[in-house]
């Protein structure tokens, strides 16, 4: 069974960099053809794709925070990760992390996978 | 402001069934496929539908989903209180180049 696990700090002070790790178990991070992203969901609201990551590391980011946003995979630990700069209040949300997977029989993706979430506080 | 637009809000009584719309154009639903997410309080959002019309494994028939032009809509019948969730439809886009979602929509069963 696969499963996702995100971690990281709770609280980010303002302007500082806010970093967080999905650890992956049950699937391979390099598996052809999924790809990993990282979703969040400010309180009370919708959700937001933040971006995506594929194993090779190529990535997308949401153009409305691309400036501020790197993702990275690190393959040897099964983990994928996000790091967000210049964080201000308007940060503080429910972070997930999310596989997607293309899947039958269309062969169409979907984020099939998700991590139970990890609440980051921006604050001071 | 999401590119995805839906109900904020949906309602219905044990046994009805409710129908929650998603409307777009012709850069995300209009060229690509629909999925629908469930998002019980508390949890996770979980896959509900995806490719337009298709269920995962260990989701009951009673959801449905169908899309047509630049919109879909999630069909859900025989309500049952475990039913109480937000819903949201998510799409890739073309413009964006990413998925996008709807802003969720809050399903009471009264």
């Amino acid at each position: 069974q696969v499963h996702l696990q995100e971690s990281g700090p709770g609280l980010v002070k303002p302007s500082q960099a806010l970093s967080l790790t999905c650890t992956v178990s049950g699937d391979s991070i390099s598996s052809r053809g999924n790809y990993w992203s990282w979703i969040r969901q400010r309180p009370g609201k919708g959700l937001e794709c933040i971006g995506y990551i594929f194993y090779g590391g190529t990535t997308s980011y949401n153009p409305s925070l691309r400036s501020r946003v790197t993702m990275s995979v690190d393959t040897s630990k099964n983990q994928f990760s996000l790091k967000l700069t210049s964080v201000t209040a308007a940060d503080t949300a429910l972070y997930y992390c999310a596989r997607a997977s293309a899947l039958r029989p269309t062969g169409n993706y979907a984020f099939d996978i998700w991590g139970q979430g990890t609440m980051v506080t921006v604050s001071s | 402001q999401s590119v995805l637009t839906q109900p904020p809000s949906a309602s219905g009584t044990p046994g009805q069934g409710v129908i929650i719309s998603c409307s777009g154009s012709s850069a995300n639903i209009g060229s690509n496929t629909v999925n629908w997410y469930q998002q019980s309080p508390g949890a996770a959002p979980k896959l509900l539908i995806y490719s337009n019309d298709h269920r995962p494994s260990g989701v009951p028939g009673r959801f449905s989903a169908s899309k047509s032009g630049t919109s879909a809509s999630l069909a859900i019948n025989g309500l049952r209180s475990e039913d109480e969730a937000d819903y949201y439809c998510a799409a890739w886009d073309d413009s964006l180049n990413g998925p996008q979602f709807g802003g969720g929509t809050k399903l009471t069963v009264l």
